[in-house]
C-alpha cells in the first residue's frame, strides 16, 4: 500500500513568488491535514480537509490556502512568499478523525 | 487553551538504561494523546496512541489525568531508539487537528 506522497521534495523560491505543494493521501483516506515544521516553532497545524471541505484552519495568514479534490488529493498554496515561510511542509492523511494520521516525507521549501 | 509541553529538548542516556520522555498537556475534557517518532532522515511515524494501550518497540505511555501527563517510558534503551519524539494532542471537536509539543531528542549512547 503506497504511503502519503508529497511533491516536490525540495523547492527554492524567491521572496514575493507563490508556490503550490501537492499531497496524495493513502488510497481510501479522505482526511488530509497540513503542518509547517520549523526549528523555532516546531510542528504547527495549517489546515485540514475532509471530502473536499476545509474542516479546520490554524493560525496562519490568508497567504496560506489549500484545497482538496474529489480523489482526496490535496494542494496547499502560499502566495507572496516571505523568508519566514522557509520550512518543511508536512501532509498527513487518515480515514477520518477517529483514526490515526500517517505522515508524508514533506516538502522542504526555501525562500531566498 | 489546548497545549502540549515537552520540557526536555534533549535526553541523553546510556544503552540499557531506563527512559522517560515527559509530556504534559492542557485540555478540557477527555484528551486523545499520541506519541510520534522521527528517526534520522525518515518521516514522522506514529509510535503509540493512548486509547489503544499498545506497547510498541517496548515503549509504553500511561495517561495520568490528575497530573495531566502522558509520559513515554521504556525500561531498557537501545541505540536504535535514538530519534526525535513528539507528544501530540488531538484538538477538540470533529477534527483531526494535532497539537504537537516541541519535541525531545533522545540520544542513546553505547
Amino acid at each position: 500500500k503506497a504511503g502519503v506522497t508529497q511533491t516536490p521534495r525540495y523547492l527554492i523560491k524567491t521572496r514575493g513568488q507563490q508556490v503550490t505543494l501537492s499531497c496524495s493521501p493513502i488510497s481510501g483516506h479522505r482526511s488530509v491535514s497540513w503542518y509547517q515544521q520549523t526549528p523555532g516553532q516546531g510542528l504547527q497545524f495549517l489546515f485540514e480537509y475532509f471530502s473536499e471541505t476545509q474542516r479546520n484552519k490554524g493560525n496562519f495568514p490568508g497567504r496560506f490556502s489549500g484545497r482538496q479534490f474529489s480523489n482526496s488529493r490535496s494542494e496547499m498554496n502560499v502566495s507572496t512568499l516571505e523568508l519566514g515561510d522557509s520550512a518543511l511542509y508536512l501532509c498527513a492523511s487518515s480515514l477520518d478523525t477517529g483514526y490515526s494520521y500517517t505522515f508524508g516525507s514533506g516538502t522542504r521549501l526555501t525562500v531566498v | 487553551a489546548q497545549r502540549v509541553t515537552q520540557p526536555e529538548k534533549l535526553l541523553s542516556v546510556f544503552k540499557g538504561a531506563p527512559v522517560e520522555l515527559k509530556c504534559n498537556y492542557s485540555y478540557s475534557g477527555s484528551p486523545e494523546l499520541f506519541w510520534y517518532v522521527q528517526y534520522s532522515r525518515q518521516r514522522l511515524q506514529l509510535l503509540l496512541r493512548h486509547i489503544s494501550r499498545e506497547s510498541i518497540k517496548g515503549f509504553t505511555a500511561d495517561l495520568n489525568k490528575g497530573e495531566t501527563s502522558f509520559h513515554l517510558k521504556k525500561p531498557f534503551a537501545q541505540e536504535e531508539d535514538s530519534a526525535m519524539y513528539y507528544c501530540a494532542l488531538k484538538g477538540s471537536g470533529n477534527t483531526g487537528k494535532l497539537i504537537f509539543g516541541q519535541g525531545t531528542t533522545l540520544q542513546v549512547k553505547p
